[in-house]
């Protein structure tokens, strides 16, 4: 079974502070995305990486950056969050094995802005 | 560009009633096609696949979906709901040059 373990899994940041949100896989999956859910608009992409160095922009990637260290390792950066960041925010991995791509999700991280 | 659309925000269906969700997709290419379910407080599962061969495909806990190129369209099926199903739908499109990409989800609520 893959597995993708998000940290932390609740986090209250202030406006203007620096949040890092971090993503660990243990199945050695080349790539690896992050998403924010918001009502009404489903999960949308913020970054990915087809392995460790590359990072990708999404849909809607400014205010974030992403890295991308190891094959197992994925994090998300907030330099400086703000309020319309607070959401929760989705880690996955992908695996192609023979057909299209499976992803396997994170329980996900709430955050708060204040 | 590719992109989504799942026109129903909610949908309300009793025990035991048959079960349509509704996907439309835009992508000039192959797509590949997936419903994923959403249970409370927790994360995604994957339920289903398309990406080849019968359009009708099965999945999980008796979900089916069906492919159509020519109405651009994944629908997800089920001929008998339970309580249990409720849950979020996400239908998310993904092809071998871009990331996937998820419509805004379905929420089905089952009527004992």
């Amino acid at each position: 079974e893959a597995a993708v373990t998000q940290s932390p899994r609740n986090k209250v940041a202030v406006t203007g502070g620096k949040v890092t949100l971090s993503c660990n896989q243990t199945n050695n999956h080349n790539n690896m995305y992050w998403y924010r859910q918001d009502t009404g608009h489903g999960l949308r992409l913020i970054h990915y990486s087809y392995g460790a160095g590359s990072t990708e922009k999404g849909d809607i990637p400014d205010g974030y950056k992403a890295s991308r260290p190891s094959q197992e390792n994925f994090s998300l950066i907030l330099e400086l969050a703000t309020p319309s960041q607070t959401s929760v925010y989705f880690c996955a991995s992908g695996d192609w094995g023979a057909s299209a791509e499976t992803l396997y999700f994170g329980s996900g991280t709430r955050l708060t802005v204040l | 560009a590719q992109s989504v659309t799942q026109p129903d925000a909610r949908v309300t269906v009793s025990e035991g009633a048959s079960l349509q969700l509704r996907c439309k997709y835009s992508y000039s290419g192959t797509p590949y096609l997936f419903w994923y379910v959403q249970y409370p407080r927790q994360g995604l599962q994957l339920l289903l696949k398309y990406y080849s061969g019968d359009p009708v495909v099965q999945g999980v806990n008796g979900f089916e979906a069906e492919f159509s190129k020519s109405n651009s369209s994944f629908h997800l099926r089920k001929a008998s709901v339970h309580w249990s199903d409720s849950a979020v739908y996400f239908c998310v499109l993904s092809n071998n040059n871009n990331a996937p990409r998820f419509g805004a989800g379905t929420k089905l609520s089952v009527k004992p």
